[in-house]
């Protein structure tokens, strides 16, 4: 089946530097692939729909300057979270589709926690 | 505003009784209903869709639109069904992306 990997599981970092996390399609093509955070006990929230080859698409209140999203090929999608604070610390996870069509099933990645000191 | 709401955040149930998770959402379109499970210390996967209209690990889920419901239920638990359960929709925002219920902890007890 389809697998998507995302990296790294888990990271830790200081308040003010920035943290990269990667999400591979890994045996097939994704064109959009989507970006979730979800607290303890919470939902995921979608954060933003990644286009490859384009800008992405932020939802309302996510702010796209320190959520940085970038989708240079058919198979990455890489989120960056700058100048990260402690209010960052969450869990991250990217999904794609195989297909574009309706009712496609997303895949998920494992999720990337991150903990912001 | 939150699309999908499903009311109970914990639940549990002994091996061999009926389930049933409740998942209601609020879209005036014609939408398109999944839910989707997370086992222990896996990732998040498709359960079932309310368009195939199948049974997955005997688990069904009827799309109500009177009701605006899309609730999941099996009769007779296992012990392997203890996870996390998420009602999404995929309304009219394009692109394909979906709204996710807050989740459901389903615990048997052997």
């Amino acid at each position: 089946g389809a697998v998507v990997s995302q990296h790294p599981s888990r990271v830790i970092c200081k308040s003010g530097t920035s943290v990269k996390i990667e999400c591979r399609s890994l045996d097939f093509q994704a064109t959009t692939m989507f970006w979730y955070r979800q607290f303890p006990k919470q939902s995921l929230m979608l954060m933003a729909t990644s286009n490859e080859g384009s800008k992405a698409t932020y939802e309302q209140g996510v702010e796209k300057d320190k959520f940085l999203i970038n989708h240079a090929s058919l198979t990455l999608s890489t989120l960056t979270v700058t100048s990260a604070h402690p209010e960052d610390s969450s869990f991250y996870i990217c999904s794609a589709r195989v297909l574009q069509g309706e009712g496609s099933p997303l895949h998920f990645g494992n999720g990337t926690r991150l903990t912001v000191t | 505003a939150q699309r999908v709401t499903q009311p109970e955040k914990l639940l549990s149930v002994f091996k061999g009784a009926p389930v049933e998770l409740k998942c209601n959402y609020s879209y005036s379109g014609s939408p398109e209903l999944f839910w989707y499970v997370q086992y222990s210390r896996q990732r998040l996967q498709l359960l079932l869709r309310h368009i195939s209209r199948e049974s997955i690990k005997g688990f069904t889920a009827d799309l109500n639109k009177g009701e605006t419901s899309f609730h999941l239920k099996k009769p007779f638990a296992q012990e392997e069904d203890s996870a996390m359960y998420y009602c999404a929709l995929k309304g009219p925002w394009g692109n394909n992306r979906l709204a996710f219920g807050k989740g459901n902890q389903v615990v048997v007890i052997p």
